[in-house]
């Protein structure tokens, strides 16, 4: 089945590490993705990684992924007040490639 | 030059009503979705389009119908309107089986 769990709540202080956590169930996903959600807005893409890749790093974030365990992470340094958001993971799951998400995690960033 | 948009951003209405939600991407992309999120910031999939034919339909009620005029639009008609009919539904769409890029969201509010 479907399922991608996530922690709800990660609370940070400003320039901290911030790390996020996300385990899936779909062996078959090709990609899985991180996407942003600031309050009232829409989704951002923030990145990919391609299940043959272990590490993707872009600028302030680095995605983790072990295969294996079917673990994805998101690591943001230097974390800013700005990076306050609800982050979401997500797999590629089916054919018909649907984006299967996960629960969320509110990141909060205190000065 | 928004990729993904849709109107209304905002939607009040009664219970029993019909309403449209449209949507538009100018990205030449072949599929189109369209996604719920609840009050607890949970997301899930509930149509997508593959170059005007539906090709995932994940049993939501048959009161809401997807209407894809051309492969650039994807609108959503939902019928009799109920109070857990409320949420946030967002369109996205990608290139076939690629990245996904999402709207801005349409709060859709049942009274």
């Amino acid at each position: 089945g479907e399922d991608v769990e996530q922690s709800l709540f990660l609370s940070v202080r400003e320039g901290d590490s911030s790390v996020i956590n996300c385990t899936y169930t779909d062996s078959s996903s090709t990609y899985l993705y991180w996407y942003k959600q600031e309050p009232g807005a829409g989704l951002q893409l923030l990145t990919y990684i391609f299940s043959n890749m272990d590490m993707k790093q872009d600028q302030r974030l680095t995605v983790l992924l072990n295969k294996k365990d079917k673990h994805l992470s998101l690591r943001i340094a230097d974390t800013q007040t700005g990076d306050s958001a609800i982050y979401f993971c997500a797999e590629i799951s089916g054919g018909f490639q649907k984006l299967v998400f996960g629960t969320g995690t509110r990141l909060l960033v205190s000065p | 030059d928004t990729a993904v948009s849709q109107t209304p951003k905002y939607l009040v209405t009664q219970m029993g009503n019909d309403k449209s939600i449209k949507c538009e991407q100018n990205l030449g992309h072949d599929t189109m979705y369209w996604y719920k999120q609840d009050s607890k910031k949970f997301l899930k999939i509930m149509f997508s389009y593959n170059n005007k034919e539906l090709i995932i339909n994940e049993t939501v009620p048959n009161r809401f119908s997807p209407k894809s005029p051309d492969k650039a639009h994807l609108n959503l008609h939902i019928n009799s309107l109920e109070l857990g009919d409320s949420a946030v539904y967002f369109c996205a769409s990608s290139p076939q089986g690629d990245t996904q890029y999402f709207g801005p969201g349409t709060r859709l509010t049942v009274l």
